[in-house]
């Protein structure tokens, strides 16, 4: 079944307004991933955490790795049309090599 | 450009025929990857191949099949054995020589297959 949740399914704010999602693994893993799928295309690689505690930052957008490396979330923050969007992250389960997809959170935007 | 390229984008499937999705990479990836996504799910692995003739299976290979003949060509094939077969199918590639599998997927633009 299904070993990384992902929460929350869909998130609609007004422009401007912060914004988080969160991934939650049964299992410790190797690394996560995070992509970004814009209406009707396609995923598109954002960033990887490899490290316990990992903090990275893109502009706007922070990416968090739990201590236990079972946690992820990813913030953006004062959201723009442009972040509009399907966001997945995907955690490599450790000793298996397998990367296992969330189920993703789609954000809307109110401009 | 170096890409990836699946074709067609949209295709439809009678009841008992099989059809080939097609996907091509000329980033010189070694591994390449076949997943399906539904509507509000994640990417589900359908195949995978990390070497020139030779592939496995993923989570979700029942009804399909797979060939791996040349590096840059990886098709997928929907079998009249997958009953459910509309959804959007994506092909993906990663440079991983050797080492961990499943680094930084490269997508394709998908290909959305619908039954008639």
């Amino acid at each position: 079944g299904q070993q990384v949740m992902q929460i929350p399914q869909y998130q609609h704010v007004q422009e401007g307004e912060d914004f988080t999602t969160y991934c939650n693994s049964s299992t410790t893993l190797s690394n996560i991933q995070w992509y970004k799928q814009r209406p009707g295309g396609h995923p598109v690689f954002l960033i990887q955490l490899v490290k316990s505690g990992e903090v990275k930052k893109q502009k706007r957008l922070t990416f968090q790795f739990g201590e236990a490396k079972k946690n992820s979330s990813l913030h953006i923050t004062a959201t723009q049309t442009t972040d509009v969007g399907t966001y997945f992250c995907a955690g490599k389960i450790q000793g298996a090599q397998k990367l296992v997809f969330g189920q993703g959170t789609r954000l809307t935007i109110n401009p | 450009d170096g890409g990836i390229t699946q074709s067609p984008k949209y295709l439809f499937r009678k009841e008992g025929q099989n059809v080939t999705l097609s996907c091509e990479q000329n980033l010189n990836h070694d591994a390449m990857y076949w997943y399906r996504q539904d509507p509000g799910q994640g990417l589900r692995l359908i195949y995978y191949s990390q070497i020139v003739n030779d592939f496995q299976k993923g989570d979700i290979a029942e009804g399909y099949s797979v060939s791996r003949e040349k590096k840059e060509s990886f098709p997928l094939t929907v079998t009249s054995a997958q009953k459910n077969p509309t959804a959007f199918y994506l092909c993906a590639s990663t440079l991983d020589r050797d080492t961990n599998w499943h680094e930084k997927l490269f997508f394709g633009s998908g290909t959305q297959l619908s039954v008639l």
